[in-house]
């Protein structure tokens, strides 16, 4: 079965550095969702990158999807420290519901 | 801006118990999903739900589990005999037709003791 993994485990930076997240999966998909989620709070939709997409921008996100590596990175630039959460990336499957199917996710920790 | 809200925010049971799970999807979306998320654990799919009935289901969703549209706004799961181990963060979410974005609700910690 297809898994998005993130890499890394959990990431500690200072304030106003960048934050690179990595994912990686087995399968094809339709497209490849980043979430953030707070300790103990519901998942915030971030960004999607379609299949045939390369690079996606949002605010001080950037996500690239190389399908070829089966991988994803999520950059967060000028990290605040309200950037504090989790990252999870979810992939979907080319048929069926589009259920997604999450990684363990990157603790990310911004220092002030 | 539209949103998937869940109600209650957090359930305490007793083993054997029904729980029920309420959600209310984004309005005009058609596609419906429960996940879970054991503490400290990945979040995992449990079903999916479009024109009202199952489209697909995970080896966690056995006959314990049920969903319901009982109306044209609600999104239910039923947990019908709960265990210790069904403890854990519910999510639902929701999907439009054409876009692949799913946006969750802000979950339901149930608590089985």
């Amino acid at each position: 079965s297809q898994q998005g993994e993130e890499d890394p485990q959990a990431l500690s930076i200072q304030e106003g550095e960048n934050a690179t997240m990595n994912c990686s999966y087995k399968t094809s998909i339709n497209n490849l969702q980043w979430y953030r989620q707070n300790s103990g709070r519901g998942l915030v939709h971030l960004i999607l990158i379609r299949s045939n997409e390369r690079e996606k921008h949002s605010g001080r996100l950037r996500v690239t999807l190389d399908t070829s590596k089966k991988s994803s990175s999520l950059l967060i630039t000028a990290s605040r420290a309200a950037d504090t959460a989790s990252y999870f990336c979810a992939t979907d499957e080319v048929l069926g519901a589009q259920k997604l199917v999450f990684g363990q996710g990157t603790r990310l920790t911004i220092n002030p | 801006e539209p949103e998937v809200t869940q109600t209650p925010s957090h359930q305490v049971t007793q083993m054997g118990q029904e729980v029920i799970l309420r959600c209310v999807p984004i309005s005009n979306h058609l596609y419906f999903y429960w996940y879970r998320q054991i503490l400290g654990q990945k979040v995992e799919f449990l079903v999916s739900f479009y024109n009202n009935e199952i489209s697909e289901k995970s080896e966690i969703f056995d006959d314990q589990f049920s969903v319901e549209r009982p109306d044209g706004s609600n999104f239910t799961l039923k947990i019908r005999s709960t265990k210790l181990e069904d403890s854990a963060m519910y999510f639902c979410a929701s999907r439009g037709l054409a876009s692949g974005e799913q946006y969750f609700g802000p979950g339901t910690r149930l608590t089985v003791t």
